[in-house]
């Protein structure tokens, strides 16, 4: 079946780097997703990556696709506090549709 | 801001009544995605409208049902309400409606939280 599984809590210092980490189980993804959700708000796209690539990077954020492992890696540099956050992994379910499945979300805590 | 917009932002009833949420997506959009955020089930896909037409159905519940209107807002009713209805619903917006390009990213509203007591 279609799962997406995500560490739950990560505590970084600020200034360091962050590295939220995603498993998923549908080969057939053609796009996956990282959401971001701060407290009371709603859900951030904060970038997205194709599946026949290995890396996209955008600012602060690099993501790495490893298609065989069916593993997905958000890293976000020089962490700071308002980085601070829930981030979703995602991806698109099978069957030619365009919902999305998501993760249980990892929770981001930077400290000084 | 993604430019989707819902209302209201929050929503206090009772069991067994019924509520409409309400969401406009992005300016073009002709896709639009309801989801249910709640603490035990996670974020799940609730149902998608393409324009004006039901495209796919995810986990919702038969008290639930949706509509996308010729303007193209959509609306999410809830009838018969539950303890366990209390969530999160977040209504997304994409161009496209299939997944297989970056017109299919899903951009979401700010949600409406729904408390049932």
């Amino acid at each position: 079946g279609e799962d997406v599984e995500q560490s739950l809590f990560l505590s970084v210092r600020e200034g360091d780097s962050s590295v939220i980490n995603c498993t998923y189980t549908d080969s057939s993804s053609t796009y996956l997703y990282w959401y971001k959700q701060e407290p009371g708000a709603g859900l951030q796209l904060l970038t997205y990556i194709f599946s026949n690539m290995d890396m996209k990077q955008d600012q602060r954020l690099t993501v790495l696709l490893n298609k065989k492992d069916k593993h997905l890696s958000l890293r976000i540099a020089d962490t700071q506090t308002g980085d601070s956050a829930i981030y979703f992994c995602a991806e698109r379910g099978s069957g030619g549709y365009n919902k999305l499945i998501f993760g249980a979300g990892t929770r981001l805590a930077v400290h000084p | 801001d993604s430019g989707v917009t819902q209302t209201p932002k929050h929503l206090i009833t009772a069991t067994g009544q019924r509520v409409t949420l309400r969401c406009s997506p992005r300016s073009g959009d002709l896709s639009v995605y309801w989801y249910q955020q709640s603490l035990d089930q996670g974020l799940q896909f609730l149902i998608q409208y393409y324009n004006g037409e039901e495209r796919a159905k995810g986990n919702i519940l038969e008290r639930f049902s949706a509509q996308q209107f010729p303007d193209l807002h959509s609306e999410l009713n809830l009838s018969s309400l539950e303890l366990g209805d209390s969530a999160l619903y977040f209504c997304a917006s994409s161009v496209g409606r299939s997944g297989g390009s970056p017109t299919d990213t899903q951009y979401f509203g700010p949600g409406t939280r729904l408390t049932v007591l």
